[in-house]
Parts: C-alpha cells; sequence; structure tokens
C-alpha cells in the first residue's frame, strides 16, 4: 500500500481558501487518492477521492498532479467549523483477497482556522 | 437511519479483565472495520471484514478478536486487557463498490 506524507499542522484564516497538501509518490496506478476530516474527537467523515482528474463536491475541491505523486485538498473558504485534523489516504481501486477494501490512515494534517 | 452505532461509549476496564466492544449498522453495508486511536495519533486498522463470517487481520490485531455475527455485526473482544490498550476504539462500515467508509462516534476505552 502506498504511503502518505502529509504536515502536521496548518492555519488559515477564516474566509480564505485552506489548501492542504498531500505526498503520496509511491502510488500505483490503480490507487486512489481519500480525503477524510476528524472534527475533534467524533469519528472520521469522508470528504472526497479522486483517481486520475481533479474533483469537486459541495465540501471540497481534489486537485491531483499529472504525475499523481501528490495532491491539494482545498476547503475554498474555511470556517471555524472546518477546524479539524484531515487525512490523505490511499487506496487500491482493487479489493483485498476477502473482498473488500482496507482504508490505512496515517497521522494527518491538524488544520486550525483562525478567526 | 442510525448509520454506525458503537456501544458502550465508554468503559472502563481493571488490567486482566475482559470486554467485547459492541458495533451494528444498518446500511446494508458489506464491509466492516475497527479501528484504534491512541492519544495524538492517526488510527490503526485493527480487523476487518469483507462479509458474515469472514474477518482479516489489519495492522495491529494482536490481543483482539472479532466475530461478524451477520451482515449488521461487528463485535471486537478484549480477551485480557492491558493498559496498552487504552484507546478510543473506532467501528467502520463500507459498501460493495467501497466508495466511502462510514465511522462510529467511537469507544472510549481505560485501562487501569
Amino acid at each position: 500500500d502506498a504511503k502518505t506524507t502529509q504536515p502536521t499542522s496548518m492555519d488559515c484564516a477564516e474566509g480564505r481558501a485552506a489548501n492542504l497538501p498531500c505526498n503520496h509518490s509511491t502510488i500505483s496506478g490503480n490507487e486512489y487518492v481519500y480525503w477524510y476530516r476528524q472534527i475533534h474527537s467524533q469519528g472520521p467523515q469522508y470528504i472526497i477521492h479522486g483517481l486520475k482528474n481533479n474533483e469537486t463536491n459541495e465540501m471540497a475541491s481534489l486537485i491531483i498532479t499529472e504525475d499523481r505523486k501528490s495532491s491539494t485538498l482545498i476547503l475554498p473558504h474555511a470556517t471555524l467549523r472546518d477546524t479539524a485534523v484531515y487525512y490523505c489516504i490511499v487506496r487500491p481501486s482493487g479489493t483485498t483477497t476477502s473482498g473488500t477494501y482496507k482504508y490505512i490512515f496515517g497521522t494527518g494534517t491538524r488544520l486550525k482556522v483562525l478567526a | 437511519n442510525a448509520g454506525v452505532t458503537q456501544t458502550p461509549k465508554f468503559q472502563v476496564l481493571k488490567t486482566g479483565q475482559s470486554m467485547t466492544l459492541q458495533c451494528a449498522q444498518d446500511m446494508n453495508h458489506n464491509s466492516m472495520y475497527w479501528y484504534r486511536q491512541d492519544p495524538g495519533m492517526g488510527l490503526r486498522l485493527i480487523y476487518y471484514s469483507a462479509s458474515e463470517g469472514t474477518t482479516d487481520k489489519g495492522e495491529v490485531p494482536n490481543g483482539y478478536n472479532v466475530s461478524r455475527l451477520n451482515k449488521r455485526e461487528f463485535s471486537l473482544r478484549l480477551e485480557s486487557a492491558a493498559p496498552s490498550q487504552t484507546s478510543v476504539y473506532f467501528c467502520a462500515s463500507s459498501p460493495q463498490g467501497g466508495t466511502e467508509a462510514f465511522f462510529g462516534q467511537g469507544t472510549r476505552l481505560t485501562v487501569v
């Protein structure tokens, strides 16, 4: 499984875009990039995922470089409620031998949105 | 539709005691997972299950057993609790095709 590297922490001003980078230089062609976040001590919450193309949903945008070795999660207008730990995960497109997918989390980026 | 429900929410055990953490999902998902999260750390996968009757070891399975009782329920058992197992335990489930995993709110376990 490809590993990911993220900065330990970041700050962002409220109302500004938050750009969270993730390095996954060992990613293979059939592996997806997933982003989750964990607010305070709650269970992680899915944000977005992508394979090659950039993706956007109501929560965020995901920009994947052409060589797929890194990606950036963009929260376009960060609010105080976006303060959380953000996890970048690389997940194979194929299942395990038992027929499921494994989600392996790293240590994430602690984003603090400042008023 | 409650999603993923974990019980209990909090538990204190003495070293050597046993207990079972319960997890149930009502989304008809095939896959279920157990993670632990130590203070200030990321989540680590303990066990996972692709379907009823199948379970696989994750990153940190030692000291734990699991049971996939049916499609809805996936339990985690500590046979002889140790202080090193003090952690927050999260259960998750994901559907066939695995577009995303849904997490419960966690069980905060302290072993003294």
